[in-house]
């Protein structure tokens, strides 16, 4: 099975802050790299796919980069909104595996 | 607009079966594969289950592989997980979740849940 490991596990940061989340791959899933939002007590939101595409009506202040085995999340001008918990998803391959999530919190 | 609404979940004890539903509407049900995915209490998300478009590839995680089974109706629109011989571990809310029926696809959407609770 492919393990994700996300780095931090949270963080805090400010309105306005620059955020960046790190997620590796046990091994290379190509681009093969989804993001996720999740609020508490909400289902998941996809934003990013394939490791750099953006979600239809996802703000452009996320964005990601990354292929082969390390990827990264950025939030370019952190919103209110945007305080939530971060997974990572591989898609390479059966069993579809989650990084261990990032909590962002306010500071 | 895409609607997933899950049903069926609540409180089990351990050994039990429960069925969950998902019903979808606002897409095209039977182009897209469809999952199950769960969340314990506290923690973060695990793959449960997948179903391609006709209902006759199916995966699971290694964890519920013989115990649990995803059918789909693709006339009724909906998606079901049967949960058989239940643990705590199972313990969880259960999302279905859309894959657009195109390679490595990402989950696009999901429904609000349900919780299952095994507990005696």
């Amino acid at each position: 099975d492919i393990q994700m490991t996300q780095s931090p596990s949270s963080l805090s940061a400010s309105v306005g802050d620059r955020v960046t989340i790190t997620c590796r791959a046990s091994q290379s899933i190509n681009s093969h790299l989804n993001w996720y939002q999740q609020t508490p007590g909400k289902a998941p939101k996809l934003l990013i796919y394939a490791a750099s595409s953006l979600q239809s009506g996802v703000p452009s202040r996320f964005s990601g980069v990354g292929s082969g085995t390390d990827f990264t999340l950025s939030i370019s001008s952190l919103q209110p909104e945007d305080f939530a918990t971060y997974y990572c998803q591989q898609s390479d391959s059966l069993p579809l595996t989650f990084g261990g999530g990032t909590k962002v919190e306010i500071k | 607009e895409v609607q997933l609404v899950e049903s069926g979940g609540g409180l089990v004890q351990p050994g039990g079966s429960l069925r969950l539903s998902c019903a979808v509407s606002g897409f095209t049900f039977s182009t897209y594969w469809m999952s199950w995915v769960r969340q314990a209490p506290g923690e973060g998300l695990e793959w449960v289950a997948n179903i391609m478009l006709d209902g006759n590839e199916k995966y699971y995680v290694d964890s519920v592989r013989g115990r649990f089974t995803i059918t789909r109706d693709n006339a009724k629109n909906s998606l079901y997980l049967q949960m058989n011989s239940l643990r705590a571990e199972d313990t969880a809310v259960y999302y279905c979740a859309r894959r657009p029926a195109l390679g490595h696809a990402p989950f696009d959407f999901w429904g609000q849940g349900t919780l299952v609770t095994v507990s005696s």
